[in-house]
C-alpha cells in the first residue's frame, strides 16, 4: 500500500518560502501517476495547490500561481513544494497525495497525514 | 473561475438515507469525486468517476452525476458516517474542491 509522509518547518516567518517534501514509500514515484499539493486552513475546508504529472508538467491553482512551484526528486522518491512570500493566510495543514485518472478525470486516492505550517513572526 | 456549491451541513437518523449534493455549471458533463473528512484525519475518497467505489469503502455509499448536480447517497447511514464530505471535479487544467458539508447523524 503506497504511504506518503509530509516534512518541513512547522513555522515560517511571513514573506519567507515554504518548503515541504512528501515521501512516499512502497511505491515508485517514476511510475506512471501524478502527485499534487492540497491545503486546509484550519477549521476551513480544502484547497487545490497544484499538480505535477508523470511527465513533469505542473499545474497550479490560479490563486497561488505566482508564488508556486512543486517539483519532483526521483533519486530520493520525493515531490517538493515551495510557496513564496507567504502570510498568515497560508497557515493551514498542507497535505500530498497521490493522482489517479487522466486530467478530466482525476482523483486523490492516497493522502499523507497532513502536517501543519504556521506562518508568524 | 468554476465554483461548486454543497449545503454546509446535512442531518440524518441512523439508519436512514443522507443525501449530499454538489452543484455547479453543467457539472454533470465532467466526473465528480467524493472524500470523507473525519475530524483530525486526512481526506478519504469514498465515490470516484462519479459513482465508483475504491477497495474498501462500503457499499452503502454511492454516487450520481446528472445535469448540473452530483448527490453522494449513503444508504443506512450509521454513526461512523458523521464526518465532513467534500465533492471534487476537474476544470481547465484546475482541481476544484467543494466548501464540504458536515454530515451529523443524530
Amino acid at each position: 500500500q503506497v504511504q506518503l509522509q509530509e516534512s518541513g518547518p512547522g513555522l515560517v516567518r511571513p514573506s519567507e518560502t515554504l518548503s515541504l517534501t512528501c515521501t512516499v514509500s512502497d511505491y515508485s514515484i517514476t511510475t506512471d501517476y501524478s502527485w499534487g499539493w492540497i491545503r486546509q486552513p484550519p477549521g476551513r475546508g480544502l484547497e487545490w495547490i497544484g499538480i505535477i504529472y508523470h511527465s513533469g508538467s505542473a499545474y497550479y491553482n490560479p490563486s497561488l500561481k505566482s508564488r508556486v512551484t512543486i517539483s519532483v526528486d526521483t533519486s530520493k522518491n520525493q515531490f517538493s513544494l515551495g510557496l513564496s512570500s507567504v502570510t498568515a493566510a497560508d497557515t493551514a495543514v498542507y497535505y500530498c497525495a497521490r493522482v489517479l485518472g487522466i486530467p478530466a478525470e482525476m482523483y486523490f486516492d492516497y493522502w499523507g497525514q497532513g502536517t501543519l505550517v504556521t506562518v508568524s513572526s | 473561475s468554476y465554483d461548486l456549491t454543497q449545503p454546509p451541513s446535512v442531518s440524518v437518523s441512523p439508519g436512514q438515507t443522507a443525501r449530499i449534493t454538489c452543484s455547479g455549471d453543467k457539472l454533470g458533463n465532467e466526473y465528480t469525486c467524493w472524500y470523507q473528512q473525519k475530524p483530525g484525519q486526512s481526506p478519504v475518497l469514498v465515490i470516484y468517476q462519479d459513482r465508483k467505489r475504491p477497495s474498501g469503502i462500503p457499499e452503502r455509499f454511492s454516487g450520481s452525476n446528472s445535469g448540473n448536480t452530483a448527490t453522494l447517497t449513503i444508504s443506512g447511514t450509521q454513526a461512523m458516517d458523521e464526518a465532513d464530505y467534500y465533492c471534487q471535479t476537474w476544470d481547465s487544467n484546475t482541481v476544484v474542491f467543494g466548501g464540504g458539508t458536515k454530515l451529523t447523524v443524530l
